[in-house]
């Protein structure tokens, strides 16, 4: 079974600064998504950016990019010139295809606090 | 363009009660999901339709449990003899192909006294 893990709960970020949160998975398949969803306090889920696992080249939007490292299974997030409304909990999730299923694999989650 | 929405955003209940939910896609789209999330942990999948056919069920999935999508557009899950277990999260997402993002919903929240 495929598993996702964030090992950090918490960490904190000064406005303006850079931050890279970290997400690890385990997977026997080849053609998978990897995905970093964000979560306001008391708001829905939000998709932050998508790494197909075919595309060597990291994707970028906007201030977050990923650094994808597929063969050591790790998926982390840089956010950079980190604003307020940055602050959430962050979801780290994998998409595998394998069997025709169509779930998403969350992290545990770890919260961004982004000091003013 | 509206999202997804979900209705009750708060549910209160029993032990023991019945309570439903329920999901309003964002329209065309044919896959809707279901997750559940407690505190502290990420969304866990329960179930997903494409179209009105559910095709995929997770062993969270009790018997209890049971999600219909009529004609294929808005879907509810019923939790029937609630447990205070059952107290999460209840997170339905919608996206229109395989391969596409899922956009979440605000969810519901039970609470199971």
């Amino acid at each position: 079974a495929q598993t996702v893990t964030q090992s950090q709960p918490e960490m904190s970020v000064q406005e303006a600064e850079t931050v890279t949160l970290s997400c690890t998975y385990d997977t026997s398949e080849s053609d998978y998504y990897l995905f970093w969803y964000k979560q306001p306090p008391s708001r829905q889920m939000i998709l932050v950016i998508r790494q197909e696992a075919y595309k060597q080249q990291n994707a970028t939007e906007n201030r977050f990019s990923v650094n994808f490292q597929k063969a050591a299974k790790s998926f982390s997030l840089k956010i950079s010139d980190s604003q307020l409304g940055d602050a959430a909990m962050y979801f780290c999730a994998y998409r595998g295809f394998q069997g025709g299923s169509e779930k998403l694999v969350f992290g545990k989650g770890m919260k961004l606090t982004v000091n003013p | 363009d509206t999202g997804v929405s979900q209705d009750p955003r708060h549910k209160i209940t029993k032990r023991g009660q019945n309570v439903t939910f329920r999901c309003d896609p964002i329209s065309e789209h044919n896959r809707l999901y279901w997750y559940r999330q407690t505190l502290g942990q990420g969304p866990e999948f329960l179930t997903y339709f494409q179209n009105e056919a559910q095709l995929e069920k997770s062993r969270l999935l009790s018997d209890r449990f049971s999600a219909e999508r009529p004609k294929g557009s808005f879907s509810t899950l019923e939790i029937q003899r609630t447990e205070q277990g059952d107290s999460a999260m209840y997170l339905c997402a919608s996206s229109l192909e395989s391969r596409n993002e899922q956009f979440f919903g605000p969810g519901t929240r039970l609470t199971v006294l």
